[in-house]
């Protein structure tokens, strides 16, 4: 019982440099979510796929790209990391279809990422 | 656009205390109500939903009922445990969306 599985778990880094959070999802779902989850400020969606090889920004994109590999997997790449962008971030996926309601999301671990 | 408030914590309570979780939120039409709950260390996990109003969603003693009215879904639980110390989230999903809103989360401590 996989489900969503996010690596790595804890990463730091340092200001410019590069990263990739890799995310997969064994639940054959079509939506992919990324999160980012800051104290006192809750979960703010950074970018989503709705379907396989569709991405679509969310509420907090900027500094941040991302790339649905295939209906599994959906990686989050920080080009050039900024101490703003020390967070919790969290993979999400669901099988809910475009322009249908959204029952159920499934939630990775998380990662832990600090910008020095 | 959506949005979900919900009250600050943390929220500290003794073992075997009533729980209440306030949440409102704004959205236009009708859309679907949960709350996610956060234990230490781990990803959320979806603890109840409703999808219409006056619906009632119910899991592990916990409840919230979807009123359209005051548009809240306030998290009640009648005896909490130290096992019931998390996050709590109120999100919120529109009927032709696929993205859910959260709220900024309520951290609960129970004390044995």
């Amino acid at each position: 019982n996989a489900g969503v599985t996010q690596t790595p778990k804890f990463q730091v880094l340092k200001t410019g440099q590069s990263m990739t959070l890799q995310c997969a999802q064994d639940m054959n779902h079509n939506s992919m979510y990324w999160y980012r989850q800051d104290p006192g400020m809750g979960l703010r969606l950074i970018y989503y796929s709705a379907s396989e090889g569709t991405t679509d920004k969310g509420e907090v994109p900027n500094g941040y790209n991302v790339s649905r590999l295939n209906k599994r997997e959906f990686s989050l790449r920080l080009e050039s990391a900024a101490p703003s962008q020390t967070s919790v971030y969290f993979c999400a996926s669901s099988e809910a279809l475009p322009g249908f309601p959204n029952e159920k999301l499934f939630f990775g671990s998380g990662t832990q990422l600090s910008v020095l | 656009g959506n949005s979900v408030t919900q009250m600050e914590g943390p929220v500290t309570l003794s073992e075997e205390a009533f729980l209440t979780i306030n949440c409102t939120y704004t959205a236009t039409g009708y859309p679907s109500l949960f709350w996610y709950v956060q234990y230490p260390g781990e990803g959320l996990q979806l603890l109840l939903k409703a999808t219409k109003a006056d619906d009632k969603g119910s899991n592990k003693g916990f409840e919230a009922t979807y009123r359209k009215e005051t548009t809240s879904f306030h998290l009640e639980k009648g005896s909490v445990q130290v096992s019931d110390s998390a996050v709590y989230f109120c999100a919120l999903s529109k009927a032709a969306g696929n993205k859910l809103t959260f709220g900024g989360g309520t951290r609960v401590l129970v004390k044995p």
